[in-house]
This record gives C-alpha cells, structure tokens and sequence, in this order.
C-alpha cells in the first residue's frame, strides 16, 4: 500500500512559470514531511520540510503548502530555472522516530528555457 | 560539516556472486543510518537503519543483510547476488533523536548480469 502519492508523475513548464507538485498521504500519525530533489546519478538532496503544526514552509522560491485536514501538501516552485530539472520525492514520516521515512514515487520536472 | 561517502561508486557482478558496499559518516557522532534501494526511474525503498554500532533492523528483506561494525561505517552484502539487485543504492543518515531528517550519499550504481 502506497503512503505516500504524489501527482503528476511528470511535468514540463516554461524557464519563469510556477511549477507545483503534489503530494497526499494516508497515515494520520506522519507529522513530518520533507520533499528532496534529485539529479540523474545522484543521491536525493532535502529541499525543504515542514512539519505538521505549519501550514505554510518557505524557503527562497521553494514553497511548501500543506493541509493537514485533507492530508494534502503542494511543492510550489516559483521562476522555474533550466537548473531545476529533476525528480522530486515527497516523504513522510513520524517526527522524532527516526527511523522509517516513506517515500512517493516521485515527479520528474522538466523546465524548458 | 558532515560527510557522507559510499564505496565503490559503481559495481558490475554476474549473478551469484557475493557483494559488498560501503559507508562512512565523517563528522557526525552516533547518528542513525540507513540503506536504501532505488530502481532506475523508481521511489526509495529503504532496507535497512541501524540506532548503533551493532544493531541492525531489516525493513524489507530482499536476501541482503546489513551491519555496523563502527560507528561511523555502514556496510550492505550478500552472499548471492540476484538480477534483481540491480540498482542504486544508497546510504543516509539522521540526527540521533533528531527531527526526522535524513541526508543521502552519492550512491552505488549496481549492475547485476
């Protein structure tokens, strides 16, 4: 049983548009939610993470958006850059455990100059 | 600043043969670790996290095994490579008690033939 759900599986935008990424989840005990950003190759990177108790995490053009009552966060990437192309996770987890992070299946952003 | 290295950076090994990979933490005390899987184009499954020198928890078993020897060094293996095991995987690791973070080496590329 997939936790963790992100849409689109893919997305292409133009060099200056938002690009937004979706993500849901099922368990109601995950407080925690980093997205990572990963290149061809390389291991995932942490973008940036919120935690339950917010519903709004920015971080330069970065922005996370969550809804706890719908189980719903956003990643919101403003003036998209060429240099942003990559696969982004959303992840959950119970803060403080540790110990188990459940990922999504990722969503491979393409930004076209 | 923490490091995180993992050995070698790409293996090629026929099927049935043994495997060993590797990794280090510099510069980070007793943090947690973690041995995760990733298909190509796929999510991260984790395998395995370890709290301390010694302890090991499986998380899914894919006739892989796992141990701490240090502190600082996390090692996967197998007696018996599958096809299957191909792959990337990758070693993280998290603050002990922290809130949940979790940062990411640079990978092993396995190719299994």
């Amino acid at each position: 049983q997939q936790q963790v759900r992100q849409s689109p599986q893919s997305l292409t935008v133009w060099e200056g548009e938002t690009a937004i990424l979706n993500c849901s989840y099922e368990d109601s005990t995950f407080n925690y939610f980093p997205w990572y950003q990963q290149f061809p190759g390389e291991g995932p990177a942490l973008l940036i993470s919120i935690s339950s108790v917010s519903d709004k995490k920015e971080d330069g053009r970065f922005t996370i958006f969550f809804n706890k009552r719908e189980k719903k966060l956003s990643l919101h990437i403003t003036d998209s850059q060429p240099g942003d192309s990559a696969t982004y996770f959303c992840a959950a987890s119970q803060q403080g455990t540790g110990s188990k992070l459940s990922f999504g299946k990722g969503a491979k952003l393409t930004v076209s100059p | 600043a923490q490091t995180i290295h993992q050995w070698p950076v790409a293996e090629i090994k026929a099927v049935g043969s043994p495997l060993s990979l590797g990794c280090t933490i510099k510069g980070k005390s007793s943090p947690n670790l973690y041995w995760y899987w990733q298909a190509t184009g796929g999510t991260l499954q984790q395998l395995f996290y370890s709290i301390t020198v010694g302890q090991v928890e499986s998380v899914v078993q894919l006739n892989l095994s796992a141990s701490r020897p240090k502190d600082d060094q996390f090692i996967l293996s197998t007696e018996k490579l599958l096809l299957s095991h191909s792959g990337f995987y990758l070693c993280a690791w998290s603050e002990l008690g922290g809130v949940g973070e979790q940062y990411f080496g640079p990978g092993t590329r396995l190719t299994v033939l």
